[in-house]
C-alpha cells in the first residue's frame, strides 16, 4: 500500500459551519504534513506532524486545527472559516534514510470551498 | 528571500522530443534534497525525481533525468520523449535539513508544459 488517502474530494461547507478533513497512511512513515494550495499557486506547508507530535505549525490561524491520533491518521478540524480561505488541501507523509528525507508521497487533495 | 526559483511560466513541446524544466535553489544547509512533482489538472502531487545534495550522480528515472549543478545551484529536469500526458504543471521542492518532521519542503512556482501532438 503505497497511498496516502484523503477525504472527501470536495466540500463544501458555510462560514458557520465546522467540519474536518482526513488524512491516512499505511506505508510507515513517521512524519504527515499538511500543505494548502490556492489556484495557480505552489503548495504552502501549514502543519508537520512526526511521531504523532506537532513539531512545526507556519502560524495558521487558529480555525484549522489539526490533530494525529496516530500513526497512520491526520486530521484537519476546520471552524469559522472565511471564503478566502477556499483551497486544495493537500496532506503527505513522509520517508526517510539514515536521517534523510528522500520521498515525499502526497494523498490527491480535499478541495474545499467555503461559502 | 526566494529559495526555489523556477522562471518559465509555460512551455511548449512536440510529443517525442525533450525538454528542459529549469530551477534555481539557494540554501546555506549543506544538507539538502530536492525534488521535481507533476501536478497534472486533477491535483494529485504526483513524484517524479529526487536529488540529494551529497548525491554524486545525477538522479535518473525513467524518462526523467535531472540535471544537478551544485556550484551553480541548479537542478534541472529533463524529460526524454515527451508524451502528450506529460501535460501538467510541474513543481522544483527543496527540503531543507535532514530529520522527517523538523524539515521544511518548500516548493517554486511551477511552470506549466504543454505538449503537442
Amino acid at each position: 500500500d503505497t497511498e496516502v488517502t484523503q477525504t472527501p474530494k470536495h466540500l463544501v461547507m458555510g462560514m458557520t459551519n465546522k467540519k474536518s478533513l482526513k488524512c491516512e497512511q499505511h506505508m510507515g512513515h513517521r512524519a504527515m504534513y499538511w500543505y494548502k494550495q490556492k489556484a495557480k499557486k505552489p503548495p504552502e506547508l501549514m502543519f508537520v506532524y512526526s511521531y504523532e507530535k506537532l513539531s512545526i505549525n507556519e502560524s495558521v490561524p487558529s480555525r484549522f486545527s489539526p490533530e494525529c491520533p496516530n500513526s497512520s491518521l491526520l486530521n484537519l478540524h476546520l471552524h469559522a472559516l472565511q471564503p478566502e480561505d477556499s483551497a486544495l488541501y493537500l496532506c503527505a507523509s513522509s520517508q526517510a534514510r539514515s536521517g534523510f528525507v528522500y520521498g515525499y508521497t502526497f494523498g490527491s487533495g480535499t478541495r474545499l470551498t467555503v461559502v | 528571500a526566494q529559495k526555489i526559483t523556477q522562471t518559465q511560466p509555460g512551455m511548449f513541446v512536440q510529443e517525442k522530443e525533450a525538454v528542459t524544466l529549469d530551477c534555481t535553489y539557494d540554501t546555506s544547509d549543506p544538507s539538502y534534497g530536492l525534488f521535481w512533482y507533476k501536478q497534472p489538472s486533477s491535483g494529485e502531487m504526483i513524484f517524479l525525481i529526487y536529488q540529494g545534495s551529497y548525491d554524486q550522480q545525477n538522479a535518473t528515472e525513467g524518462r526523467y533525468s535531472l540535471n544537478f549543478q551544485k556550484a551553480r545551484k541548479s537542478a534541472n529536469l529533463v524529460i526524454s520523449a515527451s508524451q502528450l500526458g506529460d501535460s501538467a504543471m510541474y513543481f522544483c521542492a527543496m527540503r531543507e535539513g535532514s530529520q522527517g518532521g523538523s524539515e521544511k519542503l518548500v516548493f517554486g512556482k511551477g511552470m506549466k508544459l504543454t505538449v503537442n501532438p
